[in-house]
């Protein structure tokens, strides 16, 4: 069970480039989640998303777009990369409503995608 | 609106020694609170959570955070500290609006020192 998988793990991006931050989880999670965090400030959300074809902005959204066109996976896009944007990414994924304890069942968390933009 | 407020940005204690990390919340709701910890370059690993069947929860590793409503706070605490400890510790609440988003505190780096 490989849980919830993050592609790149390390990538450094020029300004103005574009890419994805792969997301993809196993375990059948409604509830999925993008997570930016920069040191001292912990985790801010970005985008999340409660099931296929719905997703909503968090506290941090500009720059970045999303799509949820599976259950399992949870593409993150940024079009033009800035140097603020150089953070390191994590998604994260939790069941959602109609799971035994659906209010305090934790996230699960990927490894992360380390991203610099020079 | 609810936040977490974590107490100390950098904590060292000595190997053997009482492990003590703060966090206090705010919510206008029963609160779900949880606690994570994170190695270098690796993901966030849940270490307990608050569900609110005992003010007294015990994790992982042998971590264990109490809920106090009065002073609305979220302690987490080792009787011993070991060296494979040291990593940073995130503490979390759920928010109440039924999309289950977590606040994060800021974080606290744990250093034990041999």
């Amino acid at each position: 069970n490989a849980g919830v998988t993050q592609t790149p793990k390390f990538r450094i991006l020029k300004i103005g480039q574009s890419m994805t931050l792969q997301c993809t989880q196993d375990m059948n999670h409604n509830y999925m989640y993008w997570y930016r965090q920069d040191p001292g400030m912990g985790l801010k959300l970005i985008y999340y998303s409660v099931g296929a074809g719905i997703t909503d902005k968090g506290e941090v959204p500009n720059g970045y777009n999303v799509s949820r066109s599976t259950t399992e996976d949870f593409p993150l896009r940024l079009e033009l990369a800035a140097p603020s944007q150089t953070s390191v990414y994590f998604c994260a994924s939790s069941p959602g409503p109609g799971q035994p304890s659906e209010s305090n069942q934790p996230q699960h968390f990927g490894d992360g995608t380390r991203l610099s933009i020079l | 609106a609810q936040s977490v407020t974590q107490l100390g940005s950098h904590v060292s204690v000595s190997e053997g020694a009482l492990v003590l990390l703060r966090c206090n919340y705010s919510s206008s709701v029963p609160p779900y609170l949880f606690w994570y910890v994170q190695y270098p370059n690796q993901g966030l690993q849940l270490l307990l959570k608050y569900t609110s069947a005992a003010t007294l929860v015990k994790g992982i590793n042998g971590f264990e955070a109490e809920f106090k409503k009065s002073e609305t706070s979220f302690h987490l605490t080792k009787p011993s500290a070991h060296m494979s400890d040291a990593a940073e510790y995130f503490c979390a609440v759920s928010d109440a609006s039924g999309t289950y988003k977590y606040i994060f505190g800021t974080g606290t780096r744990l250093k034990v020192l041999a």
